[in-house]
């Protein structure tokens, strides 16, 4: 696609429900990085892929938390039984693997999460 | 591990004049670009200007520029003639240029700076 894609924009969840944020990025970049940005804070990493290979997840806060990206492209950030804590705005980013490329990271709209 | 401090939460300027943004960062590593990043309310991240380390001149894009000092880990951003549109977050972010499977490693990036452009 033209950019990177996330879905949903916004979503509302129940302290304790399971959430799933959707990425999808620009087509043929390889790696695809996951974010999350408390309010009036910078994003914070939480995890990478290489293709389906997921290379880092050190930055996940808790076990709750669970991303996959099966066949190399569409990512999925799973967060199970949230809580109040986990309400941030998740930032999607993509990039390409060309060695001239400067790993410039291109960035989708968010997802924003509000657990109540 | 690498960390990237902005430490101007809040700025301001008035339309037509010139900003300076800071932004220092640690690493270990000789190799590495450095990114600013423009975040409107909006959201989406905006790529401003980028830098490679390994060049000494210091990156342009119209009217925005760098002051990049490799040995004090120091990377400003000017923003010359603001407008009005340049009101957002930025911030400044450093990557690593090793490669890991041949792809590109996570940015590390600053809490940013608010910038606020005044009429």
């Amino acid at each position: 696609g033209a950019g990177v894609s996330q879905s949903p924009r916004y979503k509302v969840a129940k302290r304790g429900q399971d959430v799933a944020l959707r990425c999808d990025p620009i087509s043929g970049h390889v790696s695809l990085f996951w974010y999350q940005q408390a309010l009036g804070q910078g994003p914070e990493f939480l995890t990478y892929f290489q293709n389906e290979a997921q290379l880092d997840k050190s930055g996940l806060p808790s076990d709750r938390f669970f991303a996959e990206r099966p066949e190399g492209s569409v990512s999925t950030l799973k967060i199970q039984r949230t809580q109040q804590e986990d309400s941030a705005v998740y930032l999607c980013a993509s990039s390409s693997r060309h060695k001239s490329n400067t790993g410039e990271l291109f960035f989708g709209e968010g997802s924003r999460l509000t657990v109540l | 591990a690498q960390t990237v401090t902005q430490s101007q939460p809040e700025m301001s300027v008035q339309e037509a004049e010139t900003v300076t943004l800071s932004c220092t960062y640690d690493t270990s590593e000789s190799d590495y670009y450095l990114f600013w990043y423009k975040q409107p309310p909006s959201r989406q991240m905006i790529l401003v200007i980028r830098q490679e380390a390994y060049k000494q001149q210091n990156a342009t894009e119209n009217r925005f520029s760098v002051n990049f000092q490799k040995a004090a880990k120091s990377f400003s951003l000017k923003i010359s003639d603001s407008q009005l549109g340049d009101a957002a977050m930025y911030f400044c972010a450093y990557r690593s240029a090793r490669e890991e499977n041949s792809g590109n490693t996570p940015l590390v990036f600053g809490k940013g700076t608010r910038l606020s452009v005044i009429a």
